[in-house]
C-alpha cells in the first residue's frame, strides 16, 4: 500500500454538472499530482501543486481546478462535465527535496459522464 | 502527445518464462521509472534508474537505460501468474517541477 487514499472510488454524474475529487497524501509529502487516465490510455498529467499552489500544468482547460491543503489533502474539481471527462483519475504524492522523485500512486476515482 | 512511448502494446506468454518490454522517449531526462498497473487501479511503482544509471536490478526486474537511444527496457524474469498487468515508462524532465510523462503501456498477460 502507498498510504495515498481517494474518494470516492466511483461517481456517475451527467454532462454539464460540477465535481470534486479528494485525495489524502502520504505523510510529510509535499507534492500532489492528478492525472486522468481514459480506458487503455496510460495516465495523463493534469496538474501538480507543491506547498499549496499550483507547480505545473498539462494540456487541460481551466474548468480542471484544484487545491491543495496544509493537511496534506488535496482537491480536483472539474466543471460543466463532458463526456469525454469520463476515466480514472489518480492522485499522486511525492516528497520533492530537489530533482528525482518518486510518485506515490491512490487507487483512483472513476468517473463516469452520462 | 506523450514522451514515452512502451513496446509492445501487447504480450502474452506461459509462466516461467521471461517478459521483455521497452520504452522509447523524446527530450531529455533527469530519470526514467517504471510502474505497474493491475485491472485499472492505482499505479505500483516499480522502479527507478537515474539517467547516469545503466543498468538496475530489483528482485525479479531489470531495467537498463540508453540515453544515447533514448530507450529503456524493463525484463520480469521467471514470470509469475501474479505478474499479469499494465506496465508504465514515465519520465521527468530535466528540471524541478517537470511533470511525469507517462506511455500507453505494455499489458503484461502471464498464462498459467
Amino acid at each position: 500500500e502507498t498510504g495515498v487514499t481517494q474518494s470516492p472510488t466511483h461517481l456517475i454524474k451527467t454532462r454539464g454538472q460540477q465535481v470534486t475529487l479528494r485525495c489524502s497524501s502520504q505523510s510529510g509529502h509535499n507534492t500532489v499530482s492528478w492525472y486522468q487516465q481514459a480506458l487503455g490510455q496510460g495516465p495523463q498529467f493534469i496538474f501538480q501543486y507543491y506547498r499549496e499552489e499550483e507547480n505545473g500544468r498539462g494540456n487541460f482547460p481551466p474548468r480542471f481546478s484544484g487545491l491543495q491543503f496544509p493537511n496534506y489533502s488535496s482537491e480536483l474539481n472539474v466543471n460543466a462535465l463532458e463526456l469525454d471527462d469520463s476515466a480514472l483519475y489518480l492522485c499522486a504524492s511525492s516528497l520533492v527535496l530537489g530533482g528525482t522523485e518518486t510518485q506515490y500512486f491512490g487507487p483512483g476515482t472513476r468517473l463516469l459522464v452520462l | 502527445s506523450q514522451q514515452g512511448e512502451e513496446d509492445p502494446q501487447a504480450l502474452s506468454i506461459q509462466e516461467g518464462e521471461n517478459a521483455t518490454m521497452n520504452c522509447s522517449y523524446k527530450t531529455s531526462i533527469n530519470n526514467l521509472q517504471w510502474y505497474r498497473q493491475n485491472s485499472g487501479r492505482g499505479l505500483v511503482h516499480l522502479i527507478l534508474i537515474r539517467s547516469n544509471e545503466r543498468e538496475k536490478h530489483s528482485g525479479r526486474l531489470r531495467v537498463t537505460l540508453d540515453t544515447s537511444k533514448k530507450s529503456s527496457s524493463l525484463l520480469i524474469t521467471a514470470s509469475r501468474a501474479a505478474d499479469t498487468a499494465s506496465y508504465f515508462c514515465a519520465t521527468d524532465g530535466s528540471y524541478y517541477g517537470q511533470n511525469f510523462v507517462f506511455g500507453p503501456g505494455t499489458r503484461l498477460s502471464v498464462l498459467p
